[in-house]
């Protein structure tokens, strides 16, 4: 059973274009959720997405950021118009919460370098 | 999420017991224990979790008070692999990380 997959592991963008992260959740997860984690920093809780359903984005920046979860294929997480401070390691982790397993795994994450 | 409180740092010796405390005074009655860890700047590993009953498992126990106020992560022989920033959560489905306790494990 693969784990949580996350591409690209590195990520450069200059400022202005759009980053988009990909997250494919282990088999059977239906949650995912996205995490920022800037250098020398804590994990900060992004977004958390049921498929097709945002369930909770009260971590997600007003503008710029966006999050969906689709019926088929991966998580995206979509970064418009980049900025220096975009820069940061974001890490994906999915769950089969809903069942009696409320494990979480994550993702080894994509560094994101905004030049 | 309830909020979590943990030492900034602790050390241990390798082939020791690393006990690890946190205190989550404030956790409701629906809220799980959680316990990840994070080494270097790798994704953070999922450990152990539990609601009111101690859980062990191949990589650690957890013991929760009787009023679910404070845990205790065990890592019953520690060793340098297990050098590592530890995180405690307090919540039902979103897990809000704090700054975590950085464990030192020297030879």
């Amino acid at each position: 059973n693969a784990g949580v997959m996350q591409n690209p592991r590195h990520l450069v963008r200059r400022r202005g274009q759009e980053a988009r992260l990909r997250c494919s959740p282990m088999k059977g997860h239906s949650h995912v959720y996205w995490y920022r984690q800037l250098p020398e920093e804590g994990l900060k809780f992004m977004v958390y997405l049921q498929k097709e359903n945002i369930i909770d984005e009260s971590g997600m920046p007003k503008e710029r950021f966006s999050a969906e979860f689709p019926k088929e294929g991966p998580s995206i997480l979509r970064i418009q118009q980049v900025v220096r401070g975009d820069s940061a390691a974001y890490f994906c982790a999915s769950s089969p919460f809903g069942t009696s397993d409320r494990r979480a795994f994550f993702g080894q994450g994509t560094r994101l370098t905004v030049v | 999420d309830a909020k979590t409180t943990q030492p900034p740092s602790m050390d241990c010796a390798e082939g020791r017991a690393a006990n690890l405390p946190c205190n989550h005074s404030t956790i409701s009655g629906n809220e799980y224990v959680y316990w990840y860890r994070q080494i270097h700047s790798q994704g953070p590993q999922y450990i152990i979790h539990g609601l009111k009953n101690n859980e062990t498992n191949e990589m650690a126990s957890l013991i929760i008070t009787e009023d679910r106020k404070s845990s205790t992560l065990i890592l019953p022989h520690a060793t340098l692999r297990d050098t590592a920033v530890y995180y405690c959560i307090a919540g039902y489905s979103t897990l809000t990380f704090g700054k975590g306790t950085m464990l030192l494990v020297s030879p």
